[in-house]
C-alpha cells in the first residue's frame, strides 16, 4: 500500500522568505512519481511540480523546488520568496509503476504569508 | 481553453434522492478520475476510468456508481443520496501514464451537501 504523511496541518512564512513544506511517502513500488498541488481557497487544484523517483536531479519549476531525498522517503516542497498569493492548501501526492492510476494525496498543509 | 469542466458547481440533495455529477474535458485525455475531499482531509479516489471503456474502483467507491460516456465525459453518480456524502467532489484527467506518471489536471469542483 502507499501512504502520503504531511505532518504539518500548518504553517506560518513572512513574505519574501523561503518556506519548505514536509512530506514524506511509503511504498513498495520500484518506479513512482511525486506531485505538489497547490489549492487557494477558491478551492481549485493546481499543479505545481512533479519528480520521478529516478529522476537525477531535483525537480525545479520556478520558484519551487522539490527536495528529494530518496533514502529518506521525503519529497518536501521548498517556495522560495513567498507571496502573498502563495497563501493556500499544499497537498503531496503520490502514484507508482503498479497503480499508475491512483493518486494518493497527503491530508495537507496550510500555509499563511504574512506581510 | 477549459480544460476540465464540472457541473453542476453546487448541489443540495435530501437524503434518499439520487443525481449525477457531470464532467468533461477536452485535452484528449485517456484518463479520468473521481475524487471527493472532506474538511480538513487530502482527496480520496472513489472511481477511475483508465481508458474509454474501462472503469475502476478507487479507495471509496461504496454508494457511487460511474459512466465513461466517451473519451471526453465521466460522470459520477449517487443513487440514493447520505448525508456522510456530503463533500467536495473534483474531477480529474490525465495522459495515458505509461512509463512517466503525469499530473492530473483537475475541475474546479462540485461542492454537494446532502440533507
Amino acid at each position: 500500500a502507499q501512504k502520503i504523511t504531511q505532518t504539518q496541518p500548518g504553517m506560518f512564512v513572512q513574505e519574501k522568505e523561503a518556506v519548505t513544506l514536509d512530506c514524506t511517502y511509503d511504498t513498495s513500488d520500484p518506479s513512482y512519481g511525486l506531485f505538489w498541488y497547490k489549492q487557494p481557497s477558491s478551492g481549485e487544484m493546481i499543479f505545481l511540480i512533479y519528480q520521478g523517483s529516478y529522476d537525477q536531479q531535483n525537480a525545479t519549476e520556478g520558484r519551487y523546488s522539490l527536495n528529494f531525498q530518496k533514502a529518506r522517503k521525503s519529497a518536501n516542497l521548498v517556495i522560495s520568496a513567498s507571496q502573498l498569493g502563495d497563501s493556500a492548501m499544499y497537498f503531496c501526492a503520490m502514484s507508482g509503476l503498479y497503480n499508475f492510476n491512483k493518486f494518493y494525496f497527503g491530508s495537507g498543509t496550510k500555509l499563511n504569508v504574512k506581510p | 481553453n477549459a480544460g476540465v469542466t464540472q457541473t453542476p458547481k453546487f448541489q443540495v440533495l435530501k437524503t434518499g434522492q439520487s443525481m449525477t455529477l457531470q464532467c468533461a474535458q477536452d485535452m484528449n485525455h485517456n484518463s479520468m478520475y473521481w475524487y471527493r475531499q472532506d474538511p480538513g482531509m487530502g482527496l480520496r479516489l472513489i472511481y477511475y476510468s483508465a481508458s474509454e471503456g474501462t472503469t475502476d474502483k478507487g479507495e471509496v467507491p461504496n454508494g457511487y456508481n460511474v459512466s465513461r460516456l466517451n473519451k471526453r465525459e465521466f460522470s459520477l453518480r449517487l443513487e440514493s443520496a447520505a448525508p456522510s456524502q456530503t463533500s467536495v467532489y473534483f474531477c480529474a484527467s490525465s495522459e495515458e501514464q505509461g512509463l512517466r506518471n503525469q499530473p492530473q489536471h483537475f475541475g474546479d469542483g462540485t461542492r454537494l451537501s446532502i440533507l
